[in-house]
């Protein structure tokens, strides 16, 4: 059965620091899919990104960064120089195809709050 | 190109009560997905439609939810009757999927939700 832990509940920062969320999977399949969405305060959640079990290139996209690594099953999310309007929660999301559809399941998030 | 569409936003009803979410999902993606979301919690799938058949309802409790996916275009959920534990974020997504491409999963794009309050 497929697991995502986000060991952090929450993390607490001041502007400008960089700021590390780990996402943990456990999956059984060889082709999976991972993913990053941040849930602001008004409630809707907005993809950030999407890694295929067969890509492990790391990306840098503006202040976002992702690490992934199939060894250890993990895919982290950086924050670099973080900013109030960063504060959100975040969650891991992993995707597997399962009887031929891909069933999409969510970590608990870590709630990250960007102090001035 | 509008997005995943749901109505109500906000809901109060009384336990034992009767309630239904609707859903617009992005034209064109075949996968709909509704999602419960208690306060503090990630998002939970209840049940998961590919075009207007039903995938995977392994975590919908049926005694009291039921959802369709009329044409396999637009959905709804509904709860009849309501318990206090109902009380949550309902979330409704849709995504492409097209399993001919090589990008084989796509990303699921998500309304603002239906809050709903059983009291």
């Amino acid at each position: 059965a497929q697991k995502v832990t986000q060991a952090q509940t929450e993390i607490s920062v001041v502007e400008k620091e960089d700021v590390t969320l780990d996402c943990v999977y456990e999956t059984r399949d060889t082709t999976y899919y991972l993913f990053w969405y941040k849930q602001p305060p008004s409630g809707e959640l907005v993809f950030l990104i999407r890694r295929n079990s067969f890509d492990e290139q790391n990306e840098i996209s503006g202040r976002y960064s992702w690490n992934f690594q199939k060894s250890t099953s993990s895919f982290n999310f950086t924050i670099t120089a973080s900013q109030v309007v960063d504060s959100a929660v975040y969650f891991c999301a992993l995707s597997e195809a399962a009887g031929g559809y891909n069933k999409l399941i969510f970590g608990a998030g870590t709630r990250l709050a960007v102090h001035p | 190109e509008a997005g995943v569409a749901q109505s109500p936003r906000y809901k109060i009803i009384e336990k034992r009560q009767s309630v239904a979410f609707w859903c617009n999902p992005i034209s064109g993606h075949a996968t709909l997905y509704w999602y419960q979301q208690i306060l503090g919690q990630g998002p939970k799938l209840l049940i998961q439609f590919q075009n207007n058949g039903v995938v995977d309802d392994s975590q919908l409790p049926k005694d009291r939810f039921s959802a369709e996916r009329l044409k396999g275009v637009d959905s709804t959920l509904k709860i009849q009757p309501a318990k206090l534990e109902d009380s949550a974020v309902y979330l409704c997504a849709s995504s492409l999927d097209r399993s001919s491409d090589s990008e084989f999963a796509t990303e699921a794009f998500f309304g603002q939700g239906t809050r709903l309050t059983v009291v």
